[in-house]
């Protein structure tokens, strides 16, 4: 069973910053939190990655509160081509496989 | 481009048949992990090869099962087909098994069972 709860789905027009959140309240010390977007027909692509506070790339920023029970993805002035799947997921730093939720589904109105 | 290709992209098979999918992983990565998905479902774990021996299994049956050879790539072959098998099977390669470490997903492997 996925260990993370996320919006089923999210509408945003053209521009607008999106923010998506996630609940992780079972997650461990030793857990990151990982987003994969996935575009219809492929495979889920890696978005960012954190452990605590703050991370930024290219793409997006990812938000931790201090007590890692919840995390939100920013993605700043979407475009149509953000329109896809987004997945949370907390990750054993161990052999462990990634456990997939059903993500959020992001719609990007003009 | 994750440097992650499957084989073949889309394929019809009668159910009963059996069925063989295949990986090349991204170059330098020695960890192939094989998911299913259905429709309107996230990816599900089939198991993961870590230097050509099964290092982990989801809930899947026997029917399921996998090589990885010694250049890394990897088949997934699925015996006695059902329709429920109809799924997007994605192959994702990392280095080394740990799930801290950056997974690259393919584009999958759309199977249709009729």
């Amino acid at each position: 069973l996925a260990k993370t709860t996320q919006p089923i789905s999210m509408d945003s027009y053209e521009g607008q910053e999106v923010n998506i959140t996630c609940s992780h309240n079972n997650i461990a010390t030793n857990d990151y939190i990982t987003w994969y977007q996935q575009f219809p027909s492929q495979g889920p692509r890696f978005i960012i990655q954190g452990y605590k506070t703050k991370v930024t790339n290219e793409v997006a920023s990812l938000f931790i509160p201090a007590d890692r029970k919840s995390s939100t993805l920013s993605l700043p002035r979407v475009s149509l081509s953000d329109t896809a799947v987004y997945y949370c997921l907390s990750l054993l730093s161990g052999n462990t496989p990634l456990v997939f939720g059903k993500g959020t589904r992001l719609s990007v109105i003009a | 481009e994750t440097g992650v290709t499957q084989s073949p992209t889309h394929l019809i098979k009668t159910r009963g048949q059996q069925v063989t999918l295949r990986c090349s992983s991204q170059s330098g990565h020695n960890t192939v992990s094989w998911y299913q998905q259905a429709l309107g479902q996230g990816p599900q774990f089939i198991f993961q090869y870590y230097r050509e021996e099964e290092n982990g299994r989801g809930n899947f049956p026997p029917r399921f099962s996998g090589l990885q050879f010694p250049n890394y790539s990897s088949e997934l072959n699925v015996n006695a087909l059902e329709l429920d098998d109809s799924a997007l099977y994605l192959c994702a390669s990392s280095i080394g098994p740990s799930s801290g470490n950056t997974i690259y997903f393919g584009e999958g492997s759309w199977l249709t069972v009729v």
